[in-house]
């Protein structure tokens, strides 16, 4: 099972919006509307972020949203904010024995 | 409050084995299915497995990468998942993290733990 598919980095000046996208198969991301989103800041562990392409859990800001479309997730950070700098992974159900997979994971800079 | 604390990372020597534990607290822990994710240094994450609650028979799920090596196991009465780790390979260094699964969702990981590192080196 490869991993999902992410820009290795991404950026935004503060206020601006950003979008990562998590490219899968129609094993995973296309079969499935089990996309999870997660922030990880150095040296911490990761949060949840977004669950079932589009749900924030309590707590997430309504400045990050997910959508899905075909073989490709994505998340989008709106209004950027200095505190959003970390790495981003997307996470998806897969089809095959090894339940889960990762993306390659997408560093975001506010420059 | 929801707490996940992993402990039982340490050096071992290639081939040699390694038990983790994942204490938790602060919720109904026989009731959530568990996972371990790993992530080696300057890495992306890794789903390893995971092992599901008594009223769905204790099932578990590992990854291809440890299929047969890595076995998840929990005690309910001691409120902890564990992770045993067989035939280690200098690969398998990282940090390993638990998270709780989702409650009634397909997803990994609403809380984590801090994570304990694994290093395999002779």
């Amino acid at each position: 099972q490869s991993a999902l598919t992410q820009p290795a980095s991404v950026s935004g000046s503060p206020g601006q919006s950003i979008t990562i996208s998590c490219t899968g198969t129609s094993s995973d991301v296309g079969r499935y509307n089990y996309v999870s989103w997660y922030q990880q800041h150095p040296g911490k562990a990761p949060k949840l972020m977004i669950l079932e392409v589009s749900n924030r859990p309590s707590g997430v800001p309504d400045r990050f949203s997910g959508s899905k479309s075909g073989n490709t997730a994505s998340l989008t950070i709106s209004g950027l904010q200095a505190e959003d700098e970390a790495d981003y992974y997307c996470s998806s159900y897969t089809s095959s024995s090894s339940l889960y997979v990762f993306g390659t994971g997408t560093k975001v800079t506010v420059l | 409050e929801v707490q996940l604390v992993e402990s039982g990372g340490d050096l071992v020597q290639p081939g040699g084995s390694l038990r983790l534990s994942c204490t938790a607290s602060g919720f109904t822990f026989s009731a959530s299915a568990m996972h371990w994710v790993r992530q080696a240094s300057g890495k992306g994450l890794e789903w390893i497995g995971r092992i599901r609650s008594n009223a769905e028979t204790y099932a578990t799920a590992y990854a291809a990468s440890v299929k047969g090596r890595f076995t998840i196991s929990r005690d309910d009465s001691k409120n902890t998942a564990y992770l045993l780790m067989n035939s280690l390979k200098i690969e398998d260094t990282a940090i390993y993290y638990c998270a709780r699964h989702v409650s009634d969702r397909t997803t990994i990981g609403d809380y984590w733990g801090q994570g304990t590192l694994v290093t395999v080196s002779s």
